[in-house]
């Protein structure tokens, strides 16, 4: 079956750590895109990813990095920085076209220790 | 900037008993306004796209309508299986604009 897979589940996260979020997709989409959750708040885009080798800054990028160096993978790294990381993280991918839906992973919900 | 509102926050609803779910916002023209199912503790999957006012959607118990400035989720007859948080988002790939949901529960 096609689809996006998030791991892992659950994350914790110890004072001054860099953690990374997996997320790897079978459809073949060219878009990737990385949200966070919060109770009470809309999803809000960190970074997203038209194409192999590219990416770009969403609404609240600071604290984060990404790399894309497969169309199928867009890892998120929650660094240091990052000073209210505890959260719910939703990967997606859709094809290209401004008409494309997303699809969503399962999610991983990090929380600081 | 869009900016999109749902309305109500929560809602229970009785077994077979029909309501909707609104989703409002600011900035009119061609952008498609999307719904998505979301469950506890999963990501939001996909139900409805609208571009046009005057258009609708089906599936199942579920109609989506869009107007130039809201859309609704109507629901008829809905059973417990169909709570869950439903999410409305409006715009274009990475310029979508979520809203903040309307968590349903249907009670048996």
């Amino acid at each position: 079956d096609g689809g996006i897979t998030q791991s892992p589940k659950y994350l914790f996260r110890k004072e001054g750590q860099n953690v990374t979020l997996s997320c790897e997709q079978n459809l073949n989409h060219d878009a990737m895109y990385w949200y966070r959750q919060d109770p009470g708040q809309g999803l809000r885009l960190i970074y997203y990813s038209q194409i192999v080798n590219d990416f770009q800054k969403g609404d609240i990028a600071e604290g984060y990095s990404v790399s894309r160096e497969k169309k199928e993978s867009f890892p998120l790294t929650v660094t240091s920085a990052q000073k209210n990381p505890t959260a719910f993280y939703l990967c997606a991918s859709s094809r290209t076209g401004a008409k494309e839906k997303l699809f969503f992973g399962s999610g991983t919900q990090l929380s600081v220790l | 900037e869009d900016q999109v509102t749902q309305s109500p926050e929560a809602l229970r609803l009785q077994e077979g008993e029909s309501s909707s779910l609104n989703c409002s916002y600011t900035v009119s023209g061609l952008r498609g306004l999307f719904w998505y199912r979301q469950d506890p503790g999963k990501g939001p999957e996909f139900l409805f796209t609208l571009y046009s006012a005057g258009e609708e959607k089906e599936k199942e118990r579920l109609k989506a309508t869009l107007t130039k400035k809201e859309s609704f989720l109507h629901i008829t007859a809905p059973k417990p299986e169909d709570s869950a948080t439903y999410l409305c988002a409006r715009g274009i790939r990475e310029k979508l604009t979520f809203g903040t949901g309307t968590r349903l529960t249907i009670i048996p």
